[in-house]
Order: C-alpha cells, then structure tokens, then sequence
C-alpha cells in the first residue's frame, strides 16, 4: 500500500517567489493535514482539508494557503516568500478527520528561501 | 487550549540501558495523547497514541507509554535501546472526542543511543 507521497523534496526559492507543494494522500484518505516544522518553533499546524474543504486552519499569516481536489490530493501554496519560512512542511493523511483515525506522514517538503 | 511540555531537550543513553523521555500536558478537557519519532531527513512515524482504556499503551519497536490523568503526563519508556533508536522523538495532543481538531506537539527529545 503506497504511503503519503509529497513533492518535490526539495526546493530552493528566493524571497518575494511564491511556491506551491504537493501531497497525495493514502488512498481512500479523505483528510490532509499540513504541517510546518523549524528547529525554533517545531511543529505547527497549518491547516486541514476534508472532502474538498478547508475544516480547520492554524495560525499563519494568509500568505499561506491550500486546496485540495476531488480525488483527496492536495496543495498548499506559499505566496510572497520570506526569509522565515524555510522549513520542512509536512503533509498527513487519514481517513476521516477524526484522531481515533491515525495520521499518516509523508516525508515532506524541505524548503528553503534564499 | 492545549499545550505540551517535553522535560528533556536531549537524552543521551547506552545501548541495552533503559530509557524514559518525559512528556508533561495541559488542558481543560479530555485529551488524546500520541508519541512520533522523526528519523533524520523523515517526516514521523506513529510509535503509540492513547485514546481510552488502558492507562498503558503499547507501541511498536518495544516502546511504551503510560497515561496518567492526576500528573497530566504521557511518559514514553523502553527497557533496553537499540543504537537505531536513535532519533526525535515527538509528544502530541489533541482533545478528545472532536473533529476538526488538530495535533499540538511538543518541542521534541532527541534521544542519542552509543555503544
């Protein structure tokens, strides 16, 4: 069974670019979940998409954003980069938005802004 | 709101010692309780997580974990460690019983196995 495949790995970007991530989620998961972790803040939620829509979303400026599409794979979208949001995003899958259903991770998405 | 506290930033141990990383929690309803570990360049892997029942759960890789409601913790303990051991390891909450709701994790314990 294919696990959480994030893309591309890695990416390097330059301040004021905008960037796009990708997750595919397990299949028959219908919940993504986005995750950015630093060494100074650790692990954030970003925000949660079920179904095509967004049900919860975590304290980060507007500049971040996503969407997911019909067959559960998702996007988050980084506009206007800044110096501070190098970091790994991490992308989790599960089958409802509930927690008695575990998250599956991806490897995640190493950005760096430059 | 939720929050966790991880006591121990770095827990460095002998290969075959025993091992406890420390997890303190804090909130005003019921919670969900789960331990990750993070391999280097890995996004994380669920060792264990409490839901209800049993106050001690059992995970993979001989990892286990006690729920304790009155000390609000959620100690991550393994008898004897493997040099593969070695990695970060994570403290999550979230409360219980609602949807919607999202992992709040702890700073994290890196926990160093030699030989």
């Amino acid at each position: 069974k294919a696990g959480v495949t994030q893309t591309p790995r890695y990416l390097i970007k330059t301040r004021g670019q905008q960037v796009t991530l990708s997750c595919s989620p397990i299949s028959g998961h219908r919940s993504v979940s986005w995750y950015q972790q630093t060494p100074g803040q650790g692990l954030q939620f970003l925000f949660e998409y079920f179904s095509e829509t967004q049900r919860n979303k975590g304290n980060f400026p507007g500049r971040f954003s996503g969407r997911q599409f019909s067959n559960s794979r998702s996007e988050m979208n980084v506009s206007t980069l800044e110096l501070g949001d190098s970091a790994l995003y991490l992308c989790a899958s599960r089958k409802e938005a509930r927690f008695d259903y575990g998250y599956t991770f991806g490897s995640g998405t190493r950005l760096t802004v430059v | 709101a939720q929050s966790v506290t991880q006591l121990d930033s770095q827990v460095p141990v002998f290969e075959e010692a025993p091992v406890e990383l420390r997890c303190n929690y804090s909130s005003s309803v019921s919670v969900y309780l789960f331990w990750y570990v993070q391999y280097p360049n890995q996004g994380l892997q669920l060792l264990l997580k409490y839901l209800s029942g049993s106050t001690l759960v059992k995970g993979i890789n001989g990892f286990e974990a006690e729920f304790n409601k009155s000390q609000t913790s959620f100690h991550l303990r393994k008898p004897s460690v493997h040099i593969s051991d070695t990695a970060e390891y994570f403290c999550a909450v979230t409360p219980a019983n609602q949807a919607g709701t999202a992992l709040i994790f702890g700073k994290g314990t890196t926990l160093s196995v030699s030989s």
